[in-house]
């Protein structure tokens, strides 16, 4: 166990939908990371937040948005859904100054849209 | 541009035999980390094992170990006395210089161990 959770594990949904995903980062971890792995594309960064703010963005659309909130969990909104946003959704957290820098996942949010 | 290379979109490994993963980077930071995780057919993503650029010696962890070749620009898994368990999918990673800590991905390695 990573100490990261995410919440759904598995989200079911339809094409024009919008859903939220949850995550809370390890206890004292300030950085929160948002990652897309689907089959064809690998794992991509999506976006990382540090301590409520935008830290770093990757590859996300603008159809998706993330925040960190003051309690430092955080969320991932997608929003007018596509057959290929279906693909496993990963929060990671680490401690942003000292350590080794690595960053622990999340099991995980597997989205499906019909 | 920086990035993580993995050549071996499979391999197979027999029980209790040692397999060697590898894993190339392309950077032109002078700091810098290289990481190794897991992720078994169960979706979730383990952390292995980290090497930073000045690390003189090769990472351990149990039977994981890296072969840090900085020269060669190189940071191959090593997994010894492989185990049934071990059969995942195994993603090299490397974070660049500075204050973030984004990590540039490879797109893995499906390791299967045969009994």
């Amino acid at each position: 166990d990573s100490g990261v959770t995410q919440t759904p594990k598995h989200l079911i949904t339809a094409t024009g939908q919008r859903v939220t995903l949850r995550c809370s980062p390890r206890s004292g971890d300030l950085s929160v990371y948002w990652y897309q792995q689907s089959l064809d594309q690998g794992l991509q960064f999506l976006i990382q937040y540090y301590n409520g703010e935008e830290r770093a963005k990757g590859n996300i659309l603008e159809r998706f948005s993330a925040q960190q909130f003051p309690d430092l969990h955080s969320e991932l909104n997608l929003s007018s859904l596509e057959l290929g946003d279906s693909a496993l959704y990963f929060c990671a957290s680490s401690a942003l100054a000292g350590g080794q820098g690595e960053q622990f996942f999340g099991p995980g949010t597997r989205l499906t849209v019909l | 541009a920086q990035k993580i290379t993995q050549t071996q979109p499979g391999m197979f490994v027999q029980e209790k035999e040692a397999v060697t993963l590898d894993c190339t980077y392309d950077t032109s930071d002078q700091s810098y980390g290289l990481f190794w995780y897991k992720q078994p057919s169960s979706g979730e993503m383990i952390f292995l094992i980290y090497q930073g650029s000045y690390d003189e010696q090769n990472a351990t962890e149990g039977r994981y170990s890296l072969n840090f070749q900085k020269a060669r620009k190189s940071a191959n898994l090593v997994i010894s006395a492989s185990q049934l368990g071990d059969s995942a999918m195994y993603f090299c990673a490397m974070r660049p210089a500075g204050n973030n800590r984004k990590l540039i991905w490879g797109l893995g390695t499906s390791l299967a161990v045969n009994p």
